[in-house]
């Protein structure tokens, strides 16, 4: 059974460094084709794609927040973390990790299991 | 950058047809995901890969592809179908993306 969480801060300053790790169990990250990915979801907005790390290390970011950040993986912890730099009030929403299936060791680009989020509030 | 369009909402009784689209220019080319997400919940995958449905979720969710509109067809739709639809998909480089999503009303 896949499961995933979340964790950090839930609160933050404005210009502060976000950091949360997603510790997941039930699948191994250095399995060709799997990847973890992160999702934001501002309190009654939209879900927005930020970053996926697959197996190999190779690394995808939402090119609208690229320059922002970075995501690692430590395959022997089951963990994978996110750092934001700069945070700022709009970027208040609930984070979630979430798993990217393989399909015959090829990368599927989806997400199958979620975990339940965490939510970040950026305020001073 | 690749944008993904749903109508804002769609609202129905139930045992009606409800069908969610989602427009993009590189639908034809990349597979489309369809995501239902409940108030407080976390989202879940009811269609992969244009038509594929994961197991547990029920038959009367379907989905189809056409050019660069892809459709979540909900058959007979009930008061627990009452959520936010999410279409997703990714682009030739690997970046994901998702729609502005798809509020689903049952009268």
């Amino acid at each position: 059974q896949i499961t995933l969480k979340e964790s950090g801060p839930t609160l933050v300053k404005p210009t502060q460094t976000l950091t949360l790790t997603c510790t997941f169990s039930g699948f191994s990250l250095s399995t060709r084709g799997v990847g973890v990915g992160w999702i934001r979801q501002p309190p009654g907005k939209a879900l927005e794609w930020l970053a996926l790390i697959y197996w190999d290390d190779d690394k995808r970011y939402s090119p609208s927040l690229k320059s922002r950040l970075t995501i690692t993986k430590d395959t022997s912890k089951n963990q994978v973390v996110l750092t934001m730099t700069n945070m700022v009030p709009v970027d208040t929403a609930t984070y979630y990790c979430a798993h990217s299936p393989e399909d015959g060791g090829l990368t599927d680009y989806y997400f199958d299991l979620w975990g339940r989020g965490t939510l970040v509030t950026v305020s001073s | 950058s690749y944008e993904l369009t749903q109508p804002p909402s769609v609202s129905m009784s139930p045992g009606q047809t409800a069908r969610i689209t989602c427009s993009g220019d590189a639908l034809p080319k990349q597979y489309a995901y369809w995501y239902q997400q409940k108030p407080g919940q976390a989202p879940v995958l009811v269609i992969y890969k244009d038509i594929k449905r994961p197991s547990g979720i029920p038959e009367r969710f379907s989905g189809s592809s056409s050019g660069t509109t892809v459709t979540l067809t909900i058959s007979g739709v009930q008061a627990e179908d009452e959520a936010d639809y999410y279409c997703q998909s990714a682009d030739s480089s690997g970046t994901y993306v998702f729609g502005a999503g798809t509020k689903v009303t049952v009268l």
